[in-house]
């Protein structure tokens, strides 16, 4: 099957660090880009970070720019976001999600919860 | 990187057409090809219904239509079903990589 799923998420004290994974399989992964997309509880989509298929480059949402880094690893079909100094605002769901030949992100996970704790 | 603007809600009865409108700016969606729409049940991920402003991917029904003019990108629902019940998003390419995402329109179906 295609698909992509998430874990890592939990419960951090604000300041703290967390790591998500996302592991993809049914397609050629590392021809594609990946992206999280975040959605605090009752809130909107908020795109966070992509990086290329082979991993060359990276792009990050202003407000996450010097403490989140993502990272893959394509032997493992995986995708990371390393998530540092974590603040309230950034308690979210956090979808992996791929960036695919549409030109859209069109193959999403179910998510994995990030709760920040002041 | 200031959320696209659409309407918080919209509704309308089976059968009927709703449309939603998304507006950016000439730096999003004025200045790319690549808006995409998205449909979201409660609980549930994202649904990536329209790309590239106008383009179904395979499974999508042809009642959900797209269009764009200047700085404003539309989703047409058209013969309302009580499954369309539902939020939807857009999301706009803004160079560089970057992209943004509509602050989502929920949808009623009467």
């Amino acid at each position: 099957d295609v698909q992509l799923v998430e874990s890592g998420g939990g419960l951090v004290q604000s300041g703290g660090s967390l790591r998500l994974s996302c592991a993809a399989s049914g397609f050629r992964y590392s021809d594609f880009w990946m992206s999280w997309v975040r959605q605090a509880p009752g809130k909107g989509l908020e795109w966070v970070a992509n990086i290329k298929g082979d991993g060359s480059e990276t792009y990050y949402l202003n407000s996450v720019k010097g403490r989140f880094t993502i990272s893959r690893d394509n032997a493992l079909n995986s995708v990371y976001l390393q998530m540092n100094f974590l603040r309230a605002e950034d308690a979210s769901l956090y979808y992996c999600v791929r960036y695919g030949y549409t030109a859209a992100f069109d193959l999403w996970g179910q998510g994995t919860m990030v709760t920040v704790s002041s | 990187q200031s959320a696209l603007t659409q309407p918080p809600s919209a509704s309308g009865s089976p059968g009927q057409s709703v449309a939603i409108s998304c507006t950016g700016t000439s730096s999003d969606v004025g200045g790319y090809d690549f808006v995409s729409w998205y449909q979201q049940h409660p609980g549930k991920a994202p649904k990536l219904l329209i790309y590239e402003v106008t383009k179904r991917p395979s499974g999508v029904p042809d009642r959900f239509s797209g269009h764009k003019s200047g700085n404003t990108a539309s989703l047409t629902v058209s013969g309302l079903q009580a499954e369309d019940e539902a939020d939807y998003y857009c999301a706009s390419y803004t160079g560089t990589h970057y992209y943004v995402f509509g602050g989502g329109t929920k949808v009623t179906v009467l």
